[in-house]
């Protein structure tokens, strides 16, 4: 499978664990975003990286969120002391090139807090 | 920012029937609009997409135009068949900022 991966799939924690997730971008792909997504909602932009570099960050992002890409390869987003707010699908997407071309989209990690 | 509205919120058409879906964008340099289709449980996937110096773009049965004046784009989908049935994100993207996306329209496609 080449397209974008993420790991876990699903992962369910207590309130106030950490949790961290794992996204594969397609190969060769230089720029890896991060999107938040509720029920019933449209994705949430949360940060990206072009290569090993974190350009952009949402003010979504809280400082218990962190993200990175070391390598400028796959990335990992952790999330410290968990809400039941932060309940939601993170979905990953990669793109090629900058200025607005295609990005898509991996299967997402579903979160819940209980 | 970047603010999408999109509508309708919901959309219910008889199995043949054209739907269309409408967005508006706050940001009169964002250049890219690309519309996702998200199954239940599944990942958006893009569809189709303009970019700001073109007017309109077919693809089959899908088609979006796009009014840089108004600051509005339109998703058409004619000849609807129950697998169109999905909800559909609009979304604006300015070069070095991120996608914004509005907040989506289920089409419920009734055979």
């Amino acid at each position: 499978d080449t397209g974008v991966s993420q790991n876990p799939r699903h992962k369910i924690t207590k309130r106030g664990q950490n949790v961290t997730f794992r996204c594969d971008p397609i190969s060769e792909h230089n720029r890896l975003y991060w999107y938040r997504q509720t029920l019933g909602q449209g994705p949430e932009f949360l940060t990206y990286f072009q290569n090993e570099a974190q350009l952009e960050k949402s003010r979504l992002l809280s400082d218990r969120f962190s993200a990175e890409r070391p390598k400028g390869s796959f990335s990992t987003l952790e999330i410290q002391r968990t809400e039941q707010g932060d309940s939601a699908m993170y979905l990953c997407a990669s793109s090629l090139l900058a200025g607005g071309n295609e990005q898509f989209f991996g299967p997402g990690t579903r979160l819940t807090v209980l | 920012g970047e603010n999408v509205e999109q509508h309708p919120s919901t959309l219910s058409v008889q199995e043949g029937d054209s739907a269309v879906i409408k967005c508006t964008y706050s940001d009169s340099a964002s250049n890219y609009f690309p519309w996702y289709k998200q199954e239940l449980g599944k990942r958006p996937q893009l569809i189709i997409d303009i970019r700001s110096n073109v007017g309109e773009k077919k693809d089959q049965r899908i088609a979006v135009t796009l009014n840089k004046t108004a600051k509005h784009f339109s998703l058409h989908i004619t000849e609807t068949q129950p697998e169109d049935s999905a909800v559909y994100f609009c979304a604006a993207f300015r070069a070095g900022n991120m996608l914004t996306f509005g907040g989506g329209t289920r089409l419920m496609v009734k055979p």
